[in-house]
């Protein structure tokens, strides 16, 4: 079946370091995605998305690429703080833009 | 997040005993979700609701029931509690429409289940 997964479960990055979290997709007919983020205890929360019609997308200290040929995401955080230290989450559109599916979750852990 | 509020936060049940999980949200959003979270593993739907009178299952909807009782109300329900049904679940809801923001999904604060 069509999943969505994440390569890496665990990054550590020392604080002020960039981030990149990488998610792999394979329902190439899926044409939105978002990167939600989780702090411990809390319900994931939106931080950017991005649709299949861009490469790029670029928010605050957030970007996102996306690789359509080799169906590939990726969240970089730029001078990563210890308040970015979460769980982020990849999703993609699917059945017909009906449902979001969800990767499996890369822990960001960072060092002081 | 306020505007999607779940109760109870914390349950711990016994085998063989039916709870309920409820989501209230005050986004005025027609769509609404379950999901459940496991260590290590991503969200998993376990049903969905475009509207009132729409029920659908998601990937692991065997031994829950949910029901939408208004827009703003959507309920899970274990008939029967099982110790595999131990995790942490979430309610979300959105907007819908053709935008791709309007697909974006907001989360509860979550309900941690222990089955024993």
């Amino acid at each position: 079946g069509e999943s969505v997964g994440l390569h890496l479960p665990t990054l550590s990055v020392q604080e002020g370091d960039n981030s990149i979290i990488n998610c792999a997709y394979s329902n190439s007919a899926s044409d939105y995605f978002i990167w939600y983020k989780q702090e411990s205890g809390k319900g994931p929360q939106f931080i950017i998305d991005i649709r299949s019609n861009m490469d790029k997308r670029q928010g605050q200290r957030v970007t996102v690429l996306l690789n359509k040929t080799v169906k590939h995401l990726s969240l970089q955080i730029a001078a990563t703080q210890p308040g970015d230290s979460a769980v982020y989450f990849c999703a993609e559109l699917t059945g017909g833009g009906n449902k979001l599916t969800f990767g499996t979750g890369t822990q960001l852990k960072v060092e002081l | 997040d306020a505007d999607v509020t779940q109760t109870p936060r914390n349950r711990i049940t016994k085998t063989g005993k039916r709870i309920m999980l409820e989501c209230s949200q005050t986004k005025g959003h027609d769509r609404m979700y379950w999901y459940r979270q496991d260590p290590g593993l991503g969200l998993r739907l376990i049903y969905y609701s475009f509207d009132v009178k729409d029920i659908n299952k998601g990937e692991i909807s065997d031994g829950y029931s949910v029901s939408r009782q208004a827009q703003a109300k959507f309920s899970l329900s274990l008939e029967s509690a099982i110790p595999n049904q131990t995790a942490l679940y979430f309610c979300a809801t959105s907007g819908g429409g053709t935008s791709g923001r309007d697909n974006e999904q907001f989360f509860g604060p979550g309900t941690r289940l222990t089955v024993l």
